[in-house]
């Protein structure tokens, strides 16, 4: 079976441009949720959608945004992009709407702002 | 200061080793407990999942919490280089509706 896929794989942009990532979740997983992790850092959580309704929001300002589309997939949005965005974008998958459900990852997207 | 910390190493050691990762933690209400891998340019993935207190075993690896401490380890038995990669522990509690809470990672090297 397919895991999490992500894409691109790896993206460079000039700040204030905007930058649309995509996720495919497992097949039969409903929960798609986002992360940022800068090198050298643990994920931050961004978005998390279940059944295409947004179910948490992290600490991070409104220049990022999301959506789940009815097949499950997902885009990450984020405009004007600053210097520090770039980072490795990480999508995870899992069944239900909680936590509690086990993530999985995959690759991530690596987006560099110069 | 972090809700979560953990030493980024790196921490090398030779193949064979028992290695000790750790977090320590300042949110008492934590009750879910995980150690993920991640290997260079991969996502991270899942090693092992603990509810509240004690140890849980799977094949080479250890997890051991102890709530009384805001401590947790990950042991890893007989190391192999195919181990060498970036241990992070992540965390969550009813509170905060799940949401994992991750400390920044722990680079291990096993020398062949």
């Amino acid at each position: 079976d397919a895991g999490v896929t992500q894409s691109p794989t790896h993206l460079i942009k000039t700040r204030g441009q905007h930058v649309t990532l995509r996720c495919s979740p497992i097949s039969g997983h409903k929960s798609v949720s986002w992360y940022q992790q800068v090198l050298g850092q643990g994920p931050q959580f961004i978005f998390q959608y279940y059944e295409k309704e947004e179910r948490g929001r992290g600490n991070f300002p409104d220049r990022f945004s999301a959506r789940q589309f009815p097949n499950y997939s997902s885009e990450l949005n984020v405009n004007a992009l600053l210097l520090g965005d770039s980072a490795l974008y990480l999508c995870a998958s899992s069944t239900g709407a909680t936590f509690q459900e086990t993530q999985y990852f995959g690759p991530g997207t690596r987006l560099l702002v110069l | 200061q972090k809700e979560v910390e953990q030493d980024p190493g790196p921490l090398s050691v030779p193949e064979g080793a028992i290695v000790s990762l750790n977090c320590t933690y300042s949110n008492s209400a934590f009750q879910y407990f995980m150690w993920y891998r991640q290997y260079s340019r991969k996502g991270p993935e899942l090693l092992m999942y603990t509810y509240s207190s004690g140890n849980k075993e799977d094949g080479r690896f250890t997890a051991q919490v102890d709530k009384s401490s805001k401590y947790i380890s990950l042991f890893i038995r007989d190391s192999q280089p195919s181990d060498s990669a970036t241990y992070l522990c992540a965390m969550s509690s009813m509170d905060s509706n799940y949401q994992l809470i991750w400390g920044a990672g722990t680079k291990l090297i096993i020398k062949p």
